[in-house]
């Protein structure tokens, strides 16, 4: 069974604090693993996939990385608009649907 | 170009009444995916539906829950008889194709009486 764990639950910064959001996964062959941010009351907006192990994608102040098990998401000098639940998912290689964790509760303050 | 559509927003039902949940895909989208979201809970897979076929129905309850995709109109998913543990907000993900990336809709936020 596909499994993804997120840590840390929540993780309180301040503005220009950098830090790193953790994703681990247990998949039985990955095609690809996702990114998504979410906000109070919203659907999750997509942000990265990584398909391979060394990969990297970048989108302003996030850079999401990817190893065999494991994927971070960098953020760099966020800003309190960077505030939202990131979450992970792994695709298994032959099939469409995702399979999440349970998000890490990002707050910037400013 | 408009995003996934869902609706209604907010559904308030009793206990034993019928939902229906009506998501329109992406344009150009023919692959669609509903979610569950529970409280502190993540987002756990559903059923996957490509016009006028179930592909993978292996998330969803046996009973009381069905989906369809019809050739014309919304996907919708339908819960018989609900109960308060349906309470959740119901998310609904299209994609060109299949194992391309899914893009979600705002959700339905059911809650049972």
């Amino acid at each position: 069974e596909d499994q993804v764990t997120q840590s840390p639950e929540a993780l309180r910064l301040q503005e220009g604090e950098s830090s790193s959001l953790n994703c681990s996964y247990t998949v039985s062959g990955l095609r690809g693993l996702f990114w998504y941010r979410q906000d109070p009351g919203k659907g999750p907006e997509f942000l990265f996939t990584l398909y391979s192990a060394g990969e990297e994608k970048e989108k302003e102040r996030l850079k999401a990385t990817l190893t065999k098990k494991e994927s971070f998401l960098h953020i760099t000098a966020p800003k309190p608009e960077d505030s939202a639940t990131y979450l992970c998912a792994v695709q298994a290689a032959g099939y469409s649907t995702l399979t999440f964790g349970k998000g890490t509760m990002l707050l910037v303050s400013p | 170009n408009a995003g996934v559509m869902q609706n209604p927003r907010h559904l308030v039902r009793r206990r034993g009444q019928e939902a229906r949940l009506r998501c329109s895909p992406m344009k150009g989208h023919s692959h669609v995916y509903w979610y569950r979201q529970l409280p502190e809970e993540g987002l756990k897979f559903m059923v996957y539906l490509q016009k006028e076929n179930i592909i993978d129905e292996s998330g969803m309850p046996k009973e009381r829950f069905s989906a369809e995709f019809p050739k014309e109109g919304p996907s919708i998913l339908r819960i018989q008889q609900v109960v308060r543990g349906d309470s959740a907000a119901y998310f609904c993900a299209s994609s060109p194709g299949a194992s391309e990336t899914q893009y979600f809709g705002p959700g339905t936020r059911l809650l049972v009486l």
